[in-house]
């Protein structure tokens, strides 16, 4: 069973604007990752969030992490063509890791 | 670094067929996954080593599908006999210790479609 699941499902913005996905899951974690799939390639690792941390930066990338609320959220800031892909987080609970569903961006020159 | 190889990179078969994938980790991984990734859907988890061990069997189908991996190194993905249902990409990931701890570093898939 899926753990994780992103919001939105879909999300079509302009190429320099900022994206923002969320992602909400149901038992606690040790951390929580976010991972980019371009169309027909395997998954890329973004970032990883540990559960003690709370806000997590990776060049135009943010991500939150709020225990309490069980949820997390990815900012990709000046967004370009090439961010156009799906976007999965990942969370970990007694070894075990589970995707959700995913949210498909598409980022229009 | 070689990253995770995947093989065939497409695969078509009919109904009842079987069918085979292989995947070659990234050196030095303990740990390898196979997931089941259905079109419009996130993967999931199929089968879990560490070293040539199982760690998690829980999600997959065992009366159809079996895995190996041999010597702890590279593993192979089994489908006998394939449903229309098992349509899908395969992937394999590997990281250098285990799940949620560390990074997960995806080959690029095996699409499989069965008529």
């Amino acid at each position: 069973s899926q753990q994780g699941e992103e919001d939105p499902q879909a999300l079509s913005i302009q190429e320099g604007e900022n994206a923002t996905m969320n992602c909400s899951y149901k038992t606690s974690i040790n951390n929580l990752q976010w991972y980019r799939q371009n169309s027909g390639r395997g998954l890329v690792h973004l970032i990883l969030i540990r559960s003690n941390e709370r806000e997590k930066h990776s060049g135009r990338l943010r991500v939150t992490l709020d225990t309490s609320k069980k949820s997390s959220s990815l900012l990709i800031t000046a967004s370009r063509a090439a961010d156009t892909a799906s976007y999965f987080c990942a969370t970990d609970a007694s070894d075990d890791m589970r995707f959700g569903a995913g949210t498909r961006l598409t980022v229009k020159p | 670094e070689a990253g995770v190889a995947q093989s065939p990179r497409y695969k078509i078969i009919e109904k009842r067929q079987s069918v085979a994938f292989w995947c070659n980790p990234i050196s030095g991984h303990a740990t390898l996954y196979w997931y089941q990734q259905i079109l419009g859907q996130g993967p999931k988890l199929l089968i879990q080593f560490q070293n040539n061990g199982v760690v998690d069997d829980s999600q997959l189908p065992k009366d159809r599908f079996s895995a190996e991996r041999l010597k702890g190194v590279d593993s192979t993905l089994k489908i006998q006999p394939a449903k229309l249902e098992d349509s899908a990409v395969y992937l394999c990931a590997s990281s250098l210790v285990g799940p949620g701890r560390d990074i997960q570093y995806f080959g690029a898939g095996t699409r499989l479609s069965v008529l």
